[in-house]
């Protein structure tokens, strides 16, 4: 079973700060997913990425996709209070048996203070 | 077009009630996942719905069972449950459940077990 760790688990800064998250596993991913899930609320995706050494941007959100396909970040430039959530990456298993099937993180807690 | 929908939202059952979720997925949507939610195991996968079949089964007890109906809505049920099972469930839909199609969540039932 693929295992995605997640760093850190918490994270707590001021707006306007910079941060990075971190998602690795010991296995090649086959694709993974970032996710942000709010309080109150599912998650909802961001971004996927396939291709190792893929670099995708959301507006201030940067993710990378490690070229060995083992590893991934997520930068947020300039956070902001909007951007408080827990962060998931989450593995699509490849393969035609996995169907509907995500591997998740244990997820970073993001609080950005005003 | 209207998300995913789980009722109920919110819910509290005493150790040995079984309880029965409900999801109703995005219109067009063929595939239902569910998913439990808890602070110490994170995300984890219980099981896949597509057409009416499961396809894919987490590692999860067998109290734990689900059904979709001909309308792509599903139900999840926890028989006899126990302290442990107390979490939020989360169900997501999508048009096929491919590997690296998007998944749209719920905002979750939240079950809690005394």
């Amino acid at each position: 079973t693929q295992l995605l760790e997640q760093s850190p688990q918490f994270l707590s800064i001021q707006e306007g700060e910079n941060l990075t998250v971190y998602c690795n596993s010991s296995s090649v991913f086959s694709s993974l997913q970032w996710y942000r899930q709010e309080p109150g609320e599912g998650p909802v995706l961001l971004v996927t990425v396939v291709t190792g050494g893929e670099v995708k941007k959301l507006k201030r959100l940067t993710f990378q996709f490690g070229d060995a396909r083992k590893d991934s970040s997520l930068h947020i430039t300039a956070a902001q209070p909007g951007d408080t959530g827990l962060y998931l990456c989450a593995e699509t298993n490849a393969g035609g048996t996995s169907y509907g099937k995500l591997t998740f993180g244990q997820g970073t807690i993001l609080t950005v203070h005003p | 077009k209207a998300g995913v929908t789980q009722t109920p939202r919110y819910l509290i059952k005493t150790r040995g009630q079984q309880v029965t979720l409900s999801c109703s997925p995005i219109s067009g949507h063929r595939s239902v996942s569910w998913y439990q939610q808890t602070p110490g195991q994170g995300l984890q996968f219980l099981f896949e719905y597509f057409s009416e079949t499961q396809r894919n089964k987490g590692n999860f007890p067998g109290r734990f069972s689900g059904r979709q109906f001909s309308n792509s809505r599903s139900e999840m049920n926890v028989s006899t449950l126990e302290l442990g099972d107390s979490a939020l469930y989360l169900c997501a839909s999508s048009y096929r459940g491919g590997n690296t199609g998007e998944l749209f969540f719920g905002e979750g039932s939240r079950l809690t077990v005394l």
